[in-house]
């Protein structure tokens, strides 16, 4: 069954880098996911689509701190000089057949 | 500006029926597969349905199949989930998105007596 696994938590300071991450279940580390955000009270915004290989293609104007990177089952979203804008909610998401699969989500807090 | 904009949520009883719209502008609506998804509150977001872009096929989570229908209309670039036997569980911002993923804003289901 394909699932993705998030932490439920994450935190940075000001001004520092964080990498989250979401491991892909058991038979799928060959898949691509994307990486969506959500502030307070918004809709998701897309970030990028992440390749088993590291690959990535961000969404229009996301801003070069955001990076992804992937090894094996696990895929990265890295947020450099962070901002207190970046306190968000992160999901991961994945395409199933003819469906799409989320991960449960990190809340992100800049300390 | 690419553009998606959901309407036709709102407040209705258990069993009762809501349609939601979704009106897409700044791209080719009729060549991208379609999904809703949904966010109950303080909780996470979950696939509901997704239609491919001539309408002919269709997949719906276990949790909705029998009671909701996605369909869409590529001369008017608007896409439909319509929402029968609703249930409190049903109640959550419902979104639509476009494949590769572009989000609405939202529209707001709440399902009470």
């Amino acid at each position: 069954q394909l699932v993705l696994t998030q932490s439920p938590s994450a935190s940075a300071s000001l001004g520092a880098s964080v990498k989250l991450t979401c491991t892909l279940s058991s038979g799928h580390s060959s898949y691509a996911i994307a990486w969506h955000q959500q502030q307070p009270e918004k809709g998701p915004r897309y970030l990028m689509k992440l390749n088993s290989d590291g690959s990535h293609s961000k969404g229009d104007g996301i801003p070069d701190r955001f990076s992804g990177s992937s090894s094996g089952a696990e895929r990265y979203l890295t947020i450099s000089s962070l901002q207190s804008e970046d306190e968000a909610d992160y999901y991961c998401q994945t395409w199933g057949t003819g469906h799409w699969v989320f991960g449960g989500g990190t809340k992100l807090t800049v300390l | 500006e690419v553009q998606l904009v959901e309407s036709g949520g709102g407040l209705v009883q258990p069993g009762g029926s809501l349609r939601l719209s979704c009106a897409a502008s700044g791209f080719t609506f009729s060549s991208y597969w379609m999904h809703w998804v949904r966010q109950a509150p303080g909780k996470g977001l979950v696939w509901v349905s997704r239609i491919n872009s001539d309408g002919s096929s269709t997949s719906y989570a276990d949790s909705v199949k029998g009671r909701f229908t996605i369909s869409r209309d590529n001369a008017k670039n608007t896409l439909y989930l319509q929402m029968n036997s609703l249930r409190a569980e049903d109640t959550a911002v419902y979104y639509c998105a476009r494949d590769p993923p572009v989000w609405g804003k939202g529209t707001t289901v709440t399902v009470s007596s």
